[in-house]
């Protein structure tokens, strides 16, 4: 069973766009969601990340959107640039607990100018 | 975000020999370490936590004789891939455990067997 779901599987948004990704999850007991960015032949860099006490966090163009009722939490991109494109993916965990992490299938995102 | 050195960053090898990947936690003395493998275009999937001083645990699946993880210290773990094959080819990645319990990824191994 997956754990987190992400959608969609690729995207494509005109230059100075907004981008948005979808992740959903099951288990209750998640209590930290972080988004990754990478790019091809790179490991993910943490992009940034909510705990569930919030519904929202924002860090420059970039937006959490939690929806703890709904299970769910998305990622907004604002002003979308072409050197935002890459893959991007949601994750969840419960911190305390030997920090296993579920995450979700990615999005390719592509910006176009 | 933690600073994470992964070597290779690439690496070329015949069928049936081995490759050893190292991962350094430069911010932070780890305890566990994280490996995962990413085929193209998918997500990551851990393979095995290694704890300093003791015996890795690999996930359902991973065979522990094939990739050999040690441990040795607390900045440095090393994936060994034994008698590698064209389907062990992949992305390696590794991930020390932070203090606070964030996932930092090192820049990651393309292991290519040919």
């Amino acid at each position: 069973q997956q754990q987190v779901k992400q959608s969609p599987q690729s995207l494509i948004v005109q230059k100075g766009g907004i981008s948005i990704i979808n992740c959903a999850y099951e288990n209750t007991a998640f209590d930290y969601f972080p988004w990754y960015q990478q790019f091809p032949g790179k490991g993910p860099a943490l992009l940034i990340a909510i705990r569930p006490d919030v519904s929202e966090k924002k860090e420059g163009r970039f937006t959490i959107s939690f929806n703890k009722s709904a299970k769910q939490f998305s990622l907004h991109i604002m002003d979308s640039q072409p050197g935002d494109s890459a893959t991007y993916f949601c994750a969840a965990s419960t911190l305390n607990t030997g920090n296993q992490f579920y995450f979700g299938t990615g999005t390719s995102l592509t910006v176009i100018p | 975000g933690a600073v994470v050195s992964q070597h290779p960053s690439w690496v070329i090898c015949k069928s049936g020999t081995s490759v050893k990947i190292e991962c350094r936690s430069l911010d932070f003395q780890a305890t566990t370490m994280f490996w995962y493998r990413q085929f193209p275009k998918q997500s990551l999937m851990l393979m095995a936590t290694s704890n300093e001083g003791s015996k890795a645990t690999y996930e359902q699946g991973v065979e522990k004789d094939k990739f050999l993880i040690n441990h040795a210290s607390l900045t440095l773990s090393t994936l060994t891939v034994t008698s590698a094959h064209p389907e062990d080819s992949s992305f390696y990645i590794c991930s020390p455990g932070s203090p606070t319990g964030e996932l930092f990824f090192g820049e990651g191994s393309r292991l290519t067997v040919l």
